[in-house]
């Protein structure tokens, strides 16, 4: 598709449990976002991606939190042993990604809704 | 730091009427800014953004956003509000600076009713 897709977009889990999120960016799109959304906290950032590396990690919330990017396209976000916390809707986020991927418009997916029992 | 406060919670407007959303934001460099709408069970479409070309930005379905400096502020307006424009709506602020990641920093949200 022409858009940012992304799975499951519900997942519902028992507490502890690990998940995987998947994000499939816009093709050629080498920026790489992905945001949690939650009625606490807003919109935060999370991870950024330049290809297959994350120069930027300072959004992930605990080291239970982890992100790979692998062929410079596809992103998976993994949680492990999930808290009732992690309850939230995670969305990924695209763009072309240059030098100033400050003014480049970020292209967002659907998101996954994660509910942790 | 840079940092995005979106006055109003919840804006309600009759259909027709003025649309105006209020966003002011920090920044330490005159920044980048964006405004996004939400539709329920849906991720953020771009309406407009600011990138320090003109200050009077037009975006998409009558929304356009002045910047201002000198009030660090990024209003976003709509002269006559339709049923259809409901939604949550975020403003949004990245670091202009060379070498930027361009990782955005929203405001909480406003959500706009619209009544008939």
């Amino acid at each position: 598709g022409a858009g940012v897709s992304q799975s499951p977009s519900n997942k519902v889990t028992e507490k502890g449990k690990d998940v995987e999120l998947r994000c499939d960016p816009i093709s050629g799109h080498t920026a790489l976002y992905w945001y949690r959304q939650s009625l606490g906290q807003g919109l935060e950032f999370l991870i950024y991606f330049q290809g297959n590396s994350a120069p930027d990690k300072s959004g992930l919330p605990s080291d239970r939190f982890s992100a790979e990017r692998t062929g410079g396209s596809v992103s998976t976000l993994t949680i492990q042993r999930t808290q009732q916390e992690d309850s939230a809707v995670y969305l990924c986020a695209s763009s072309q990604g240059d030098r100033q991927n400050g003014n480049q418009p970020q292209h967002f997916g659907d998101g996954t809704r994660l509910s942790i029992l | 730091a840079q940092s995005v406060t979106q006055l109003g919670s919840h804006v309600s407007v009759s259909e027709g009427a003025l649309v105006l959303l209020r966003c002011n934001y920090s920044s330490s460099v005159p920044p980048y800014l964006f405004w996004y709408v939400q539709y329920p069970n849906q991720g953020l479409q771009l309406l407009l953004k600011y990138t320090s070309a003109a200050t009077l930005v037009k975006g998409i379905n009558g929304f356009e956003a002045e910047f201002k400096k000198s009030e660090t502020s990024f209003h976003l307006t709509k002269p006559s509000a339709h049923m259809s424009d409901a939604a949550e709506y975020f403003c949004a602020v990245s670091d202009s600076r060379a070498g930027n990641t361009g990782k955005l920093i929203f405001g909480q949200g406003t959500t706009l009713q619209v009544k008939p």
